[in-house]
């Protein structure tokens, strides 16, 4: 059983354009949502990450929304730069950053100069 | 530090050969996990430790895989017999009291 839902599958965008990838969970106990970045050859590394006592996070070009009605959550890369393009995992998880992550399957972002 | 250490980065093997990954954690780490990635299902864990203890292997595909941690600062995840399927990246990744880091991951090719 999937957990985490993750959308689409891949993404190709221009530069300057506007990066969204989107993620749905199931499992209502989950207190922790991060977004992974990983580079080809490389092991995936934490972006940013968000809790659900907050609707929206923002560090710099990226930032995550979140709606916990819908239990759903996303990934916004504003103003995406080639070197954005990577493969983007969100993530989930009970007990906070403590706890264990179920990832969703990827998305391959392509960002065209 | 020099992050989470894996090896070998690269193997190739023949079905039914043993294969042996390796992870040194990031000193001062006290949980460690082991991942498996391919393109059909994604990151899955395969098994995490809490203080050298293993804590859950509910990932851990069948009885041919298994993992130790003798120590602080070291890890084995072991194939075998390994076979074709079992090919994918497998990464370790080690957390203290915040985020979880990960290595640099092993590329497995069982032929």
């Amino acid at each position: 059983q999937q957990q985490v839902k993750q959308s689409p599958q891949s993404l190709i965008v221009q530069k300057g354009g506007i990066s969204i990838i989107n993620c749905a969970y199931e499992n209502t106990a989950f207190d922790y949502f991060p977004w992974y970045q990983q580079f080809p050859g490389k092991g995936p590394a934490l972006l940013i990450a968000i809790r659900p006592d907050v609707s929206e996070k923002k560090e710099g070009r990226f930032t995550i929304s979140f709606n916990k009605s819908a239990k759903q959550f996303s990934l916004h890369i504003m103003d995406s730069q080639p070197g954005d393009s990577a493969t983007y995992f969100c993530a989930a998880s009970k007990e906070g950053s403590q706890g264990n992550l179920i990832f969703g399957k990827g998305t391959k972002l392509s960002v065209k100069p | 530090d020099a992050g989470v250490i894996q090896s070998p980065r690269h193997e190739v093997t023949e079905m039914g050969q043993e294969v042996t990954l390796r992870c040194k954690p990031i000193s001062g780490h006290n949980s460690l996990f082991w991942y498996r990635q391919t393109m059909m299902r994604g990151l899955e864990l395969l098994i995490y430790f809490n203080n050298n203890v293993p804590i859950d292997d509910s990932g851990m595909p069948e009885d041919r895989f298994s993992a130790k941690m003798p120590n602080a600062s070291f890890s084995t995840l072991k194939i075998q017999p390994s076979e074709p399927r079992d090919s994918a990246v497998y990464f370790c990744a080690s957390r203290g009291t915040g985020e979880l880091f990960f290595g640099e991951g092993s590329r497995l090719t069982v032929l």
